[in-house]
Formats: structure tokens, sequence, C-alpha cells
């Protein structure tokens, strides 16, 4: 069965860094999506994308966060100067023709540890 | 705000037995109730829900929804240790995002 894939599993680095976190969206899917789980609380939304834009994002998806599909395939949320609370795990999701219509497929994650 | 509650938070049973999960909602401009299964990382979809009173299956898992009393269950029958995971209900409002409950953690003993 097709599966969204996220690289890497685990990210380490120091805080004010830039980070990228890399995803492979299901590859007959078009809308995209962020979400982020910090460690014993909810998942959250970051932002979703759709036909090459962002079409909604989170009050936490600030101008440290932006996202891009610099390819056919990829799909890459890019945080600059990281700070301690960005430490948590963050899914990439994606969606044949968007929800309501079709669900959401998350990825394994990303944990993201910032020291 | 939209919010989505689970109960119970967690859950302990044998193998065999039969749970029932319950997810209420407030949400504005309701379009889609979502359930999924969460083991190590990746929460797995299991059922997407958007009218009042049908009932989704698969195998052993069945959910349904009560638009009127802005509630689902997910029910799962003869349990079995592969169960054990935190199950997660989220819902979508008038947008493209959803919004999650906390989970409910379920352990299913042998």
């Amino acid at each position: 069965e097709p599966e969204v894939t996220q690289t890497p599993s685990h990210q380490v680095t120091q805080m004010g860094q830039e980070v990228i976190l890399r995803c492979v969206p299901i590859s007959n899917h078009l809308y995209f999506y962020w979400y982020r789980q910090i460690l014993g609380q909810k998942v959250e939304f970051l932002v979703s994308f759709y036909n090459n834009e962002i079409s909604e994002k989170s009050e936490i998806f600030d101008d440290q966060f932006s996202v891009e599909r610099p390819d056919g395939s990829n799909f890459t949320l890019k945080i600059r100067s990281t700070k301690l609370e960005d430490s948590a795990m963050y899914f990439c999701a994606s969606s044949e023709q968007g929800i309501p219509h079709s669900p959401l497929h998350f990825g394994n994650g990303t944990r993201l540890t910032v020291t | 705000e939209d919010k989505v509650v689970q109960s119970p938070l967690s859950l302990v049973v044998h193998e065999g037995d039969t749970v029932t999960l319950n997810c209420s909602y407030e949400v504005t401009n309701f379009r889609s109730l979502l359930w999924y299964k969460q083991e190590k990382k990746a929460p797995t979809f299991l059922f997407m829900l958007t009218s009042s009173g049908i009932e989704k299956k698969s195998g052993r898992l069945s959910s349904i929804l009560d638009k009127k009393e802005l509630f689902s269950i997910l029910n799962i029958t003869a349990t079995q240790t592969g169960d054990s995971a935190i199950y997660l209900c989220a819902v979508q409002g008038g947008s493209e995002k959803l919004v999650f409950g906390k989970g409910m953690k379920l352990t299913v003993n042998p």
C-alpha cells in the first residue's frame, strides 16, 4: 500500500539553527499538510498546501516556518531559527482530494529535538 | 474555538472484550469526523464519517456518527492484543484543518 515517507526520523539541532524536514507524499495525492505533536499533547495543525500554495495555516505557523514543494515528489517544512519549544514530532500528511472527500494519510513523523 | 473531547482517556481490557470509545465535539460548520489508530508513530486512518446514522465497518471495528448530539463512537469487538494503541478522534469544521482530541489509550491484555 502506498505510504507517506518522512526523513529524517529523528533530528537534533541547536537553538537558532535552521532545519528542513522532508516528506514524500503519496504519488497521486494533491493536498499536503504538516501537523505536529508535542510530547504528551494533542496533534496540532500547522499548514495545508494545495496547487503550489498555502491554503490555510495556524497561528503556530509564523514567519519562522515555510513550506515548499520543490519538485513533483517532495514536500518540505523549514524552520528558520529553531526554538526549544519547536521540539515535537512533526507529521506530514497527504490526501487525494482533501477532506471531507478523502482522508488524510500520515507519515511516520520526524522527531525534532532542539537543544 | 473548535473542541474535541474523547472519553475515556484510557482503558484496560482483556482479550475478547468489546470496547466503545466516545468522541464528542463542538465545531463550527461540521464537515467530517475521522478516527485514527496511533501505535508507535504515524496515525493510521480507520474511518471518515460525514453523515449521521450510517455505520462504517471494517472487520471487528465499526463507527457511527450522531450529528444532532455531536458525537461519534468507535466500537471494537473481540479485542486482540494488537488493538492496543492510542485511538484519535479528529474533526473538520469549515476549513482545511483537523482538530484532534487528546486520544484514548487502549491496552488489551492477553
